[in-house]
């Protein structure tokens, strides 16, 4: 069965500071990965997804993932973090045969003025 | 148009309540999810709706009762709830159900809370 795991429940980073957050999967085929963003109270906004080709991703509001299969990781970064960027953290993985995604717990992320 | 809209946003109901919660997209997509979000946990998947056919049931209590009347809308039916029922409620839809790599975009979600 496909899983999630991120490692960190809560970071804390300066404004402006560089950022990165952890995430490992388990899955038998080729993934799907995605990173999504919650502000409190509010629904999961897409960030990026990662299915094939490049290994380096892009995403909004200046975010990138890298893909490393022999790591089973897609960690997310971002060079420069700002006060908005505080939020819920989500890395889910999505499996076709079974028509939906699985979710890690998720990271906090609080910024530092 | 590429939201997923979702009313109301705030629900308080008694547990002998019957309420509904509504979500609507016009973005062509063709499955729409309903997840139940506990504070601090991540979304937990309840139903999947794909081309208006129920395809996923995540052993959901029969209090709650999806319901997809076309395929811009979904609805949720809820009847004696239990205070533990109440979290935040999120409709996600993706363009196909098997095609599990294009994502999923999700409402803003309904807060509800059983009383």
């Amino acid at each position: 069965a496909q899983s999630v795991t991120q490692p960190d429940i809560h970071i804390t980073v300066s404004e402006g500071a560089s950022l990165e957050l952890r995430c490992n999967y388990s899955y038998g085929a080729t993934p799907y990965l995605f990173w999504y963003v919650q502000s409190p109270g509010q629904g999961l906004q897409l960030l990026l997804k990662y299915f094939s080709g490049d290994t380096l991703v892009q995403g909004i509001k200046g975010f990138e993932a890298e893909f490393k299969r022999s790591q089973s990781s897609f960690n997310l970064r971002k060079p420069s973090v700002h006060w908005s960027d505080a939020a819920e953290y989500f890395c889910a993985v999505g499996d076709t045969n079974a028509g939906k995604s699985t979710f890690g717990d998720g990271t906090t992320l609080t910024v530092k003025p | 148009d590429t939201e997923v809209t979702q009313t109301p946003k705030h629900l308080v109901m008694g547990m002998t309540n019957k309420k509904s919660l509504k979500c609507e997209q016009h973005m062509g997509h063709r499955a729409m999810y309903w997840y139940k979000q506990k504070a601090k946990k991540p979304p937990e998947l309840m139903f999947v709706y794909s081309y208006e056919k129920l395809s996923i049931n995540e052993s959901v209590p029969s209090r709650f009762s999806p319901e997809c009347p076309n395929s811009s809308l979904l609805n949720l039916h809820l009847h004696a709830l239990q205070p533990e029922d109440s979290a935040l409620y999120l409709c996600a839809s993706s363009q196909d159900m098997a095609k599990a790599n294009y994502g999923y975009t999700f409402g803003s979600g309904t807060r509800l809370t059983v009383v």
